[in-house]
């Protein structure tokens, strides 16, 4: 039984760059979540996919978009950048209706230089 | 005031002692609590999920919410060098809300 997966493990980006992380949730999932996580702190929530579409949203800019597939997996882009993106980003899957508990991914390593 | 508070540590016991972690939140309508277990260069591992106040028991880890005092806890016993993480409280308030995340506190388990 495949957990959530992510790719790419690790990415350098220059900033004012575009980036696309990618996303599958564990089998039987249908509901995505994305969080970032900066070195030394707890993950915070970016936004949440169900039935493709963005459900809920943390307090990130609008640079941050994402999508989610009719196969249930999930994308995060992020525009134009900055220092500050660097981070751990976290995809989350768990079943919607159930307040069913999220299972992440190991992550994908953002650096932007 | 951040909505979680954690201490970062880092925490150091002696393998087989009793550990004990604990949180304090501000946002009194939280009502799902959960523990998550991170290695380095790992995601976070789900280790305890309690809705509302009580004690939950999982093996040697312990959870224990109350929501009077807003205040979770988990404890581990017969710790072990494996357990060695770091250890991240999380609450919601259900349905879509989004995981609000502690800062982590670092545990070493000494052999």
């Amino acid at each position: 039984d495949a957990g959530v997966t992510q790719s790419p493990t690790h990415l350098i980006k220059t900033r004012g760059q575009q980036v696309t992380l990618r996303c599958s949730p564990k089998s039987g999932h249908d509901t995505v979540s994305w969080y970032q996580q900066a070195l030394g702190q707890g993950p915070q929530f970016i936004f949440q996919y169900y039935e493709e579409e963005e459900r809920q949203r943390g307090n990130f800019p609008d640079r941050f978009s994402g999508h989610q597939f009719p196969n249930y997996s999930s994308e995060l882009n992020v525009n134009a950048l900055l220092l500050g993106d660097s981070a751990l980003y976290l995809c989350a899957s768990s079943l919607k209706g159930a307040n069913s508990p999220l299972h992440f991914g190991n992550g994908t390593r953002l650096t932007v230089t | 005031q951040k909505e979680v508070e954690q201490d970062p540590g880092p925490l150091s016991v002696p393998e087989g002692a009793i550990v004990s972690l604990n949180c304090t939140y501000s946002n009194s309508a939280f009502q799902y609590f959960m523990w998550y277990r991170q290695y380095s260069r790992k995601g976070p591992e789900l280790l305890m999920y309690t809705y509302s106040s009580g004690n939950k028991e999982d093996g040697r880890f312990t959870a224990q919410v109350d929501k009077s005092s807003k205040y979770i806890s988990l404890f581990i016993r017969d710790s072990q060098p494996s357990d060695s993480a770091t250890y991240l409280c999380a609450m919601s308030l259900g349905g879509a809300d989004g995981l609000t995340f502690g800062k982590g506190t670092h545990l070493i388990i000494q052999p």
